[in-house]
């Protein structure tokens, strides 16, 4: 089986352009996360969806970030404009969902790096 | 809101010692749970293990096991037999309960485990 896939694994651009990051979730895992995490640091929640609902985003910085998942399957983070402390990881997880033994499973992230 | 707490950053021991890692948190949540991750320099979040707070028998997977410690809100990785690719991060995670709000995962700041050859 196919775990959670994010595209791109790299990316570097100049601050203040814009950035999006794709995340295709395991088959069949309705609850979609993604994270950032920084240098040295665990990750931290951003936005956490239950199908195509975005049902916590206390966490996105809604000035730049935005995020949406057409369909309740694939997402896609976006930052517009870019900072230089946008500089991190970002990780998308997915669960099954409807349950509360949930156990997330992590894509292998993207790496941005912001000039 | 919860906190985890890893206190050691870094710990280094020699290929088949057995090691600890120690993990602290605090809530006021009664229905949680509790999990290790490791990330390796690759970068893949890989789940090592999960216990339920309601279950008071420790959790264990083959080489790694868990002394879990409610009262005391404590949450420890023991691996026995290390080996060389045992060496990551190794980032402590608590989640509450459904029923809790959000639940999405609260890490640590991690431990950088070294296993020398």
């Amino acid at each position: 089986e196919a775990g959670v896939v994010q595209s791109p694994r790299y990316k570097i651009i100049e601050k203040k352009q814009p950035v999006a990051f794709w995340c295709n979730p395991i088959s069949g895992h309705n609850t979609l996360y993604w994270y950032l995490q920084n240098l040295g640091q665990g990750p931290e929640l951003l936005i956490r969806y239950e199908n195509e609902e975005a049902v916590d985003d206390s966490q996105l910085p809604k000035d730049r970030f935005s995020a949406e998942r057409l369909k309740g399957v694939d997402s896609t983070l976006k930052i517009q404009p870019a900072e230089l402390g946008d500089s991190a990881v970002y990780l998308c997880a997915s669960s099954l969902g409807g349950a509360s033994t949930d156990t997330q499973y992590f894509g292998p992230g993207t790496r941005l790096t912001v000039l | 809101a919860q906190t985890v707490t890893q206190s050691q950053p870094e710990m280094s021991v020699q290929e088949a010692e057995t090691v600890t890692l120690s993990c602290t948190y605090d809530t006021s949540e009664s229905n949680y749970y509790l999990f290790w991750y490791k990330q390796p320099p690759s970068r893949q979040m890989i789940l090592v293990i999960r216990q339920e707070a309601y279950k008071q028998q420790n959790a264990t997977e083959n080489r790694f096991s868990v002394n879990f410690q409610k009262a005391a809100k404590s949450f420890s990785l023991k691996i026995s037999d290390s080996q060389l690719g045992d060496t990551a991060m190794y980032f402590c995670a608590f989640m509450k309960g459904k029923g809790g709000g959000a639940d999405g995962l609260t890490f640590g700041k991690g431990t950088h485990l070294i296993i020398q050859p």
